[in-house]
């Protein structure tokens, strides 16, 4: 079992680029949630997704935030223009029916 | 709204201590809760869980029983080690009535453990 599998896992990009963060989900799991931690803020839930539909995107800080699931064993988490305060660890997780959640190793992403 | 809080960190221990991190939560329903773990540079780690009052979870010698009397989840393990240095995030999920599946989690709680 591979596991949540992220990609890049660091990236270092400047200010207003876009930046792209890929996410590979466990086989069979029908969930699959994009969070983002801080020192400030945490661990905050983005978004997620249930078979593929996005169900709440409450959590994504505003539009220059964007999260797609083209199928059951793909997602990104796009974010354009890049600043510098979005700089933080992105976690990937999917879990099969609500159960335990089972987390990506994240992407580093720092905004100069 | 839900809403999980662990005792604040650094905690600092010697090896063979007796660890305990408080964690208490605040939830409509009947949250499933939950306790991760975070080594330096990687992702979370599922540590244990409970889905129901009095529901003792266990895993690598560390234990946690739901209380919903006290609304408590503390996390203990009898003899820590140094390769039980981490970040340990308390969580709940509210699988009940609204049953959306998300995780709440707390700040964290830093454990450092010394030889």
């Amino acid at each position: 079992d591979a596991g949540v599998i992220q990609s890049p896992r660091h990236e270092v990009t400047e200010m207003g680029q876009e930046v792209t963060l890929r996410c590979k989900p466990i086989s069979g799991h029908d969930y699959l949630f994009w969070y983002r931690q801080t020192m400030m803020r945490g661990l905050e839930l983005l978004i997620y997704f249930n078979n593929n539909v996005p169900i709440d995107d409450s959590g994504m800080p505003e539009d220059r935030f964007s999260a797609k699931m083209p199928n059951a064993s793909f997602s990104t988490l796009k974010i354009q223009p890049s600043e510098p305060r979005d700089s933080a660890v992105y976690f990937c997780a999917s879990s099969f029916r609500l159960y335990e959640q089972y987390f990506g190793p994240g992407t580093r992403l720092t905004v100069t | 709204g839900d809403s999980v809080t662990q005792m604040e960190g650094p905690v600092t221990l010697s090896e063979e201590a007796f660890l305990t991190i408080n964690c208490t939560y605040t939830a409509t329903g009947y949250p499933s809760l939950f306790w991760y773990v975070q080594y330096p540079g990687e992702g979370l780690q599922l540590l244990l869980k409970a889905t129901k009052a009095d529901d003792k979870g266990s895993n690598k010698g560390f234990e946690a029983t739901y209380r919903k009397e006290t609304t408590s989840f503390h996390l203990e393990k009898g003899s820590v080690q140094v390769s039980d240095s981490a970040v340990y995030f308390c969580a709940l999920s509210d699988r009940g009535s609204s049953n959306t599946g998300k995780l709440i989690f707390g700040q964290g709680t830093t454990l450092q453990v010394k030889p």
